[in-house]
C-alpha cells in the first residue's frame, strides 16, 4: 500500500501570504490520480483538485496544484481568511484509495 | 444538486454490528459508484468500501472482513455494516460519491463505539 506524507503538519501564516502544502508519495504514482481536500471543523471535506491539478468546480484560481511521480503540491497563492483550515492530500485509481494525514493551516 | 444524507444509530455497543444507510437525491445514481469513508475524532480520513449501481463491490482490505456493503436502488440508497466493533471503530462516517476522488459528501454521522 502505497503510503502518503504531508509536510508540514501545522502552516502558521497570515491573510494574504502564500500556502505551500507538500504531498510526498512512498513510491512514484500517477499523477492524474491525485486529489486535494479542504476540511473545516465539523464539515465534510471539500474537493478542491483531483488529477493532481484540474480545479473542482467553483474552486477559486488562488488553488493550484502541481507535482508528478513522488511529490505533489498544493499553493494557495493570497491566503483568505476562509481559507485556514486542515488540507488532506488523496491517492486513488488503486485499491484501496489513501489520505495523507493533514495539514493544518492557521493563523 | 447532488445530496447525500447519512443515517443510523449514533452509539454502538462492543462486539455488535455497526449499520448505517445513506439516502441519496442524484438523478444519476444508476451511473456512479458510492463510497463510504470514516474520520476518527481528531484524526485524517479512511476509505471503507464502495458500491456500484450494478452490485459491484470493492472494500478497503484492512477492513474488508469486518464490512458489508449494499444497494437498494428502488430507494437511492446504500448501506454499510461493520461488524466486531470497538472502539477504534469510534469515528465520523461518511458517505460520498465515487470510487476515485470525491465530489460530494454526506455531512457525516457521529458513531460512537461504547458500552
Amino acid at each position: 500500500e502505497i503510503v502518503l506524507t504531508q509536510s508540514p503538519g501545522t502552516l502558521s501564516l497570515s491573510p494574504g501570504e502564500r500556502a505551500t502544502l507538500s504531498c510526498r508519495a512512498s513510491q512514484s504514482v500517477s499523477s492524474s490520480y491525485l486529489a486535494w481536500y479542504q476540511q473545516k471543523p465539523g464539515q465534510a471535506p471539500r474537493l478542491l483538485i483531483y488529477g493532481a491539478s484540474s480545479r473542482a468546480t467553483g474552486i477559486p484560481d488562488r488553488f493550484s496544484g502541481s507535482g508528478s511521480g513522488t511529490d505533489f503540491t498544493l499553493t494557495i497563492s493570497r491566503l483568505e481568511p476562509e481559507d485556514f483550515a486542515v488540507y488532506y492530500c488523496q491517492l486513488y485509481g488503486s485499491s484501496p484509495g489513501t489520505f495523507g494525514q493533514g495539514t493544518k493551516v492557521e493563523i | 444538486q447532488v445530496q447525500l444524507q447519512e443515517s443510523g444509530p449514533g452509539l454502538v455497543k462492543p462486539s455488535q454490528t455497526l449499520s448505517l444507510t445513506c439516502t441519496v437525491s442524484d438523478g444519476s445514481f444508476s451511473t456512479y459508484y458510492w463510497s463510504w469513508l470514516r474520520q476518527p475524532p481528531g484524526k485524517g480520513l479512511e476509505w471503507i468500501a464502495n458500491i456500484h449501481y450494478s452490485g459491484n463491490t470493492n472494500y478497503n482490505p484492512s477492513l474488508k472482513s469486518r464490512v458489508t456493503i449494499s444497494i437498494d436502488t428502488s430507494k437511492n440508497q446504500y448501506s454499510l455494516k461493520l461488524s466486531s466493533v470497538t472502539g477504534a471503530d469510534t469515528a465520523v462516517y461518511y458517505c460520498a460519491r465515487g470510487s476515485g476522488y470525491f465530489l460530494y459528501w454526506g455531512q457525516g454521522t457521529l458513531v460512537t463505539v461504547s458500552s
